[in-house]
């Protein structure tokens, strides 16, 4: 199975600072990675797609991209509605899907 | 607009079965894949498995094959997953979701399975 390893675990980041998180894939899954959000007791919502086309109604400061097996999510001016764990998620080799381990956001 | 509404809280004795209901509307149920994720407290998203809603056809996690079950009910618009000989391993919430071509574009509100004498 494909692992999917994401850092950071936490990060701790100021209003309208630049926030990247980062999984990396143990082998080549194209654009088939995805990146969610988990607000506290909340379901995960799809942010982005394919590597890097967002998904409907998720604000522009939030973007991905691709560098070979690595991938990034930012959040360019980060804001208070943010806060929440960020999952990424392939699907080029699945079944099965398999989810990275999760980034905590946090205020500092 | 699409929703997938789940069912509510379970509490379960260890060894019994539990059997937990996603009801999908706002869209043509038979068109997209539902996959069902299990949440652990404070732990990340595991995959458990997904159904055609159509066909019927499942495909499942090598480590749930023996312990999920998943079906549908094409006439009221419903997926349904059963776990089976629950142990306190089981207790987690879990999601079902809508498949849009590999990334789960819909999620239920999640249930939350507890496993306790």
């Amino acid at each position: 199975d494909i692992q999917m390893t994401q850092s950071p675990a936490s990060l701790s980041a100021s209003l309208e600072e630049i926030v990247t998180i980062t999984c990396q894939a143990s082998q080549d899954i194209g654009n088939w990675l995805s990146w969610y959000q988990q607000k506290p007791g909340k379901s995960p919502q799809l942010l982005i797609y394919g590597a890097t086309s967002l998904a409907d109604g998720v604000p522009s400061r939030f973007s991905g991209s691709r560098s070979g097996t690595q991938y990034s999510l930012k959040i360019s001016r980060l804001q208070v509605e943010d806060i929440g764990i960020y999952y990424c998620l392939q699907a080029y080799s699945a079944p099965p899907w398999t989810f990275g381990g999760g980034t905590k956001l946090e205020l500092k | 607009q699409v929703n997938l509404l789940q069912s509510g809280a379970a509490l379960v004795k260890p060894g019994a079965s539990v059997k937990l209901s996603c009801k999908a509307s706002g869209y043509t149920f038979t068109d997209y894949y539902i996959h069902w994720v299990k949440q652990s407290h404070g732990k990340s998203l595991e995959w458990i498995g997904y159904i055609n809603p159509n066909s019927g056809y499942t495909n499942y996690n090598e480590k749930f094959k023996s312990k999920a079950t998943l079906t549908v009910d094409k006439s009221t618009n419903t997926a349904y997953m059963e776990l089976s000989r629950l142990t306190s391993e089981d207790s987690a919430t879990y999601y079902c979701t809508r498949d849009s071509g590999g990334d789960f574009d819909y999620w239920g509100q999640g249930v939350m399975v507890t496993v306790s004498s």
